[in-house]
């Protein structure tokens, strides 16, 4: 049973492009959250996508934007990219029948130069 | 400002020795979980606790969550180097709400 993928691994952009980050959810979880993980700091919640709509959002501003597709699959899209978008974006999937415990995906590291 | 406020940042110590890592809030949370997180990799959830007391054993881990339901311990017995690591506790509002996160204690155990 595959855990929670994301793609790519590592990825290196400059200031002002955009970027795609790509989440595969555990098999039978419907949910998909993600995060923001700065260096040193612990992750933070930018949003969370349930039935295809954005369930929850956190504190990010409307650069960042996502996706889920029918199959659960999830996108995070960032526009104009900024030097301080430069962290590990963390996937994180669950199941709206039952506990929401939510398991991560190894991440995806942006860096932005 | 950070909702969950984590100490020590930073935690380094000998082999054999016992620790504590404190999670503190001013918010009361529904549940509270404790992960663990290495280089590369994503946070792995040690344990939920959700009632104000609770306290859960994991092998030599400790949890322990607070009577107001605000804050939480984590106390490792007889470190070992493979308890290394990034702890991160965390805490919901409801079960499906966002988990919002401290800022993590970096715990290195030296042989």
């Amino acid at each position: 049973d595959a855990g929670v993928t994301q793609s790519p691994t590592h990825l290196i952009k400059t200031r002002g492009q955009q970027v795609t980050l790509r989440c595969s959810p555990k098999s039978g979880h419907d949910t998909v959250s993600w995060y923001q993980q700065a260096l040193g700091q612990g992750p933070q919640f930018i949003f969370q996508y349930y039935e295809e709509e954005e369930r929850q959002r956190g504190n990010f501003p409307d650069r960042f934007s996502g996706h889920q597709f029918p199959n659960y699959s999830s996108e995070l899209n960032v526009n104009a990219l900024l030097l301080g978008d430069s962290a590990l974006y963390l996937c994180a999937s669950s199941s709206s029948r039952g506990g929401n415990e939510q398991f991560f995906g190894p991440g995806t590291r942006l860096t932005v130069l | 400002t950070q909702l969950l406020e984590q100490s020590p940042q930073f935690l380094s110590i000998q082999e054999g020795e016992n620790l504590t890592v404190y999670c503190n809030s001013s918010s009361v949370f529904s549940s509270l979980q404790w992960y663990r997180q290495e280089p590369g990799e994503g946070p792995v959830l040690l344990v939920t606790v959700v009632t104000g007391g609770e306290v859960k054993k994991l092998k030599r881990l400790t949890f322990q969550f607070g009577d107001a339901r605000k804050d939480s311990s984590l106390h490792i017995t007889a470190a070992q180097p493979g308890d290394t690591g990034l702890y991160l506790c965390a805490g919901t509002y409801s079960s499906a709400s966002k988990i919002i996160f401290g800022s993590g204690t970096r715990l290195s155990i030296r042989p």
